[in-house]
């Protein structure tokens, strides 16, 4: 079963509006961490942001913040004033905790192509 | 801040032939993952080191082997080349005092002819 679903192969946002990627995830382990990982087309991964299972605010970075919402399992991106540069593939991914995951190994979704218009 | 390095970041090999790919993690991370993106693929867990010692197994072929040295880089071995193995390769690191956030590397993109 998938653990992790992005269920946005593809997305569009015109410049400075602000959109959300969703994420929804499947887990029993009390213990996980959330991520979001953006790849540009040169192939690198880079680091966004991190919300952890028992956080009780949902995670900012600067422009980027995490709904999280943890009935409903889900741990939606949300990009405010969106750039060009912000164009991207974007990946959630769920580290689960120490009960069903030794080694801390991150299970990623399919990701979602945003593409930023000018 | 000093990042992930791997190398070589680019590898062409010839089918049956033997690649090795190495990673040097951020200093004092101790922990090294490595993922295979295949093309269009989201990446998937390899194989993990936690202060020098194997600490979880993926879906990594029997013809792939890795290992952590005493400076803490990593060597990801592969031998028997198939077509199918080319895709990116990523290490990351990630320590346990930072709520284990996984810093990746820029990726080793591997090809096989």
């Amino acid at each position: 079963a998938q653990k992790i679903t992005q269920t946005q192969p593809g997305m569009f946002v015109q410049e400075k509006e602000a959109v959300t990627l969703d994420c929804t995830y499947d887990t029993s382990d009390p213990s996980y961490g959330l991520f979001w990982y953006k790849q540009p087309s040169s192939g690198e991964m880079i680091f966004l942001i991190y919300q952890g299972s028992y956080d009780q605010q949902n995670a900012t970075e600067g422009r980027y913040s995490l709904n999280f919402q943890k009935a409903r399992k889900s741990a939606n991106l949300v990009i405010s004033a969106s750039q060009l540069g912000d164009s991207a593939m974007y990946f959630c991914a769920m580290r689960e905790g120490v009960i069903y995951n030794q080694g801390g190994k991150l299970i990623f979704g399919q990701g979602t192509e945003l593409s930023v218009k000018p | 801040a000093a990042g992930v390095i791997q190398s070589p970041r680019h590898l062409i090999k010839e089918k049956r032939e033997t690649a090795t790919l190495k990673c040097y993690p951020i200093p004092r991370h101790d922990t090294v993952y490595w993922y295979q993106q295949g093309p269009g693929q989201d990446p998937q867990f390899l194989i993990s080191f936690y202060e020098k010692m194997q600490s979880d197994k993926g879906s990594i072929p029997d013809r792939f082997s890795a290992q952590q040295f005493s400076d803490y880089h990593s060597e990801l071995n592969m031998s028997s080349l198939e077509l199918g193995d080319s895709a990116l390769y990523f290490c990351a690191s990630s320590s346990r005092l930072n709520q284990e956030t996984q810093y990746f590397g820029p990726g080793t993109r591997l090809l096989v002819l």
